[in-house]
């Protein structure tokens, strides 16, 4: 029930695309949802994050749509850059039991082809 | 600069040995990590600290042990328990959530 499971594994995009990479959770007691982006060698940045009175955000080029009822949320990455070229994880927490304790998805890596 | 700093980048351990990771931040945040990571997985949690002087076991604890004796600082031991020691090791910090995180140590066996 502590899984999140996150998708495509890899994905391959081209300049100016959209890339869409999708997550899907269990436990309804889920209240945070951010995204992490990791470049080969460095520890995750914290990208964007969403909790579930909302179900879109959007910062820049980067959106998550959040779907409660089916307990979906995926991320956008509008006008894909090379630069963008990273691993993306997902995660989620149980803020008020778990203290910040996080699930992560296994990771999606995208490369954005010039 | 403010941030996460986790030394040395990359440590190998002998068998039976135990070995210390590093981390430290000048974020002042109250809560910290510590992570491994695998190839093709997600990070995994081993311990965190919500405050000095207490810590609480993550998901895969067994073979580490932590201590965090000050607020910047909060090591991560792997024992000659750990099996299955190699992996990147990571730690964050944050208020309430793992908001940044360090560069990671990688660990091989010797």
């Amino acid at each position: 029930q502590q899984q999140v499971k996150q998708s495509p594994q890899s994905l391959i995009v081209q300049k100016g695309g959209i890339s869409i990479i999708n997550c899907a959770y269990e436990n309804t007691a889920f209240d945070y949802f951010p995204w992490y982006q990791q470049f080969p060698g460095k520890g995750p940045a914290l990208l964007i994050a969403i909790r579930p009175d909302v179900s879109e955000k959007k910062e820049g080029r980067f959106t998550i749509s959040f779907n409660k009822s089916a307990k979906q949320f995926s991320l956008h990455i509008m006008d894909s850059q090379p630069g963008d070229s990273a691993t993306y994880f997902c995660a989620a927490s149980d803020g008020g039991t778990s203290y910040g304790k996080l699930t992560f998805g296994q990771g999606t890596i995208l490369t954005v082809h010039p | 600069d403010g941030g996460i700093t986790q030394s040395p980048k990359y440590l190998f351990r002998k068998e039976g040995q135990n070995v210390t990771l590093s981390c430290e931040q000048n974020l002042n945040h109250d809560a910290m990590y510590w992570y491994r990571q695998d190839p093709g997985q997600g990070l995994r949690l081993i311990y965190y600290s919500q405050i000095v002087n207490d810590f609480q076991k993550g998901d895969i604890a067994e073979g580490y042990s932590v201590s965090r004796e000050k607020k910047e600082s909060f090591p991560l031991t792997v024992t000659s328990a750990q099996k299955n020691p190699t992996a990147f090791y990571l730690c964050a910090g944050g208020f309430n959530q793992p908001q940044h995180f360090g560069d990671g140590t990688r660990l091989s066996i010797l």
